[in-house]
C-alpha cells in the first residue's frame, strides 16, 4: 500500500524558513517523480515543484522560484521542500504527490498534507 | 502561461448525469487528469489522461478531451459524490491546475 507522510509543517513569521519532508512507503520510491501542490484555505490547488526520480531534475512555479528548493533522499525515501523567505501568501496545506511516472504524469497518490501558517 | 477555466459550480439530481467541463487553449493535444477533493480530505485521482480510470474509482466515472475541451462525466451521480473536482494538465514542465468546480448532488 502506497503511504505517503508529510510533517515539517507549522507557524512561521514572515521572511522565515521551514523545511517539509515526506516519508514515503509501499513503492519504489527512486522510480518516480514526486511533487508539492498547496492549497491556500479556501481555495483551489496550486502545483508547487516536482523533481524527477533521480532528484537530477527539478521544476518550480514561478511563485516560488529562487525561494523553494525540493530535493529527495532516495535511500531514505524521503522528499523535501526547503522554503525560504516566506510570505503570507505561502500560507497553505502542502500535500506530497507521487508521479504516475516520469515528469509529466498524473499525480497518483497523495498525503495528507501538512499546515504551513506564514504570519506575525 | 497556460490556464484551465473551471465552471464555480455544477448542480445535478441524484442519478442523473453531471458533466464538469474543464477549457484550455488546444487542450485537446494534452494530457488532461481530474481529481476529487472531498472537505478535510486529500484529493483523490479519479481520471487520468484523459479517460482513464485507476483501479477502485467506479465506472460511472469516465473523461473525455477535444478540441478547446476536456469534460469529466459521472453518471448516475450520488451524493457521495459531492466535492471539488479540480482538472490538471503539464504545460511543458510546469504542472497546471484548473480552478476547481464544486459538485452538488441535490
Amino acid at each position: 500500500e502506497v503511504q505517503l507522510l508529510e510533517s515539517g509543517g507549522g507557524l512561521i513569521q514572515p521572511g522565515g524558513s521551514l523545511r517539509l519532508s515526506c516519508t514515503a512507503s509501499g513503492f519504489t520510491f527512486s522510480s518516480y517523480a514526486m511533487s508539492w501542490v498547496r492549497q491556500a484555505p479556501g481555495k483551489g490547488l496550486e502545483w508547487v515543484s516536482t523533481i524527477d526520480g533521480s532528484g537530477d531534475s527539478t521544476y518550480y512555479a514561478d511563485s516560488v522560484t529562487g525561494r523553494f528548493t525540493i530535493s529527495r533522499d532516495n535511500s531514505k525515501n524521503t522528499l523535501y521542500l526547503h522554503m525560504n523567505s516566506l510570505r503570507a501568501e505561502d500560507t497553505a496545506v502542502y500535500y506530497c504527490a507521487k508521479g504516475l511516472g516520469s515528469l509529466g504524469s498524473c499525480f497518483d497518490y497523495w498525503g495528507q498534507g501538512t499546515l504551513v501558517t506564514v504570519s506575525s | 502561461s497556460y490556464e484551465l477555466t473551471q465552471p464555480l459550480s455544477v448542480s445535478v439530481a441524484p442519478g442523473q448525469t453531471a458533466r464538469i467541463t474543464c477549457g484550455g487553449n488546444n487542450i485537446g493535444s494534452k494530457n488532461v487528469h481530474w481529481y476529487q477533493q472531498k472537505p478535510g480530505q486529500a484529493p483523490v485521482l479519479v481520471i487520468y489522461r484523459d479517460a482513464n480510470r485507476p483501479s477502485g474509482i467506479p465506472e460511472r466515472f469516465s473523461g473525455s478531451n477535444s478540441w478547446n475541451t476536456a469534460t469529466l462525466t459521472i453518471s448516475g451521480a450520488q451524493a457521495g459524490d459531492e466535492a471539488d473536482y479540480y482538472c490538471q494538465v503539464w504545460d511543458s514542465t510546469t504542472g497546471v491546475f484548473g480552478g476547481g468546480t464544486k459538485l452538488t448532488v441535490l
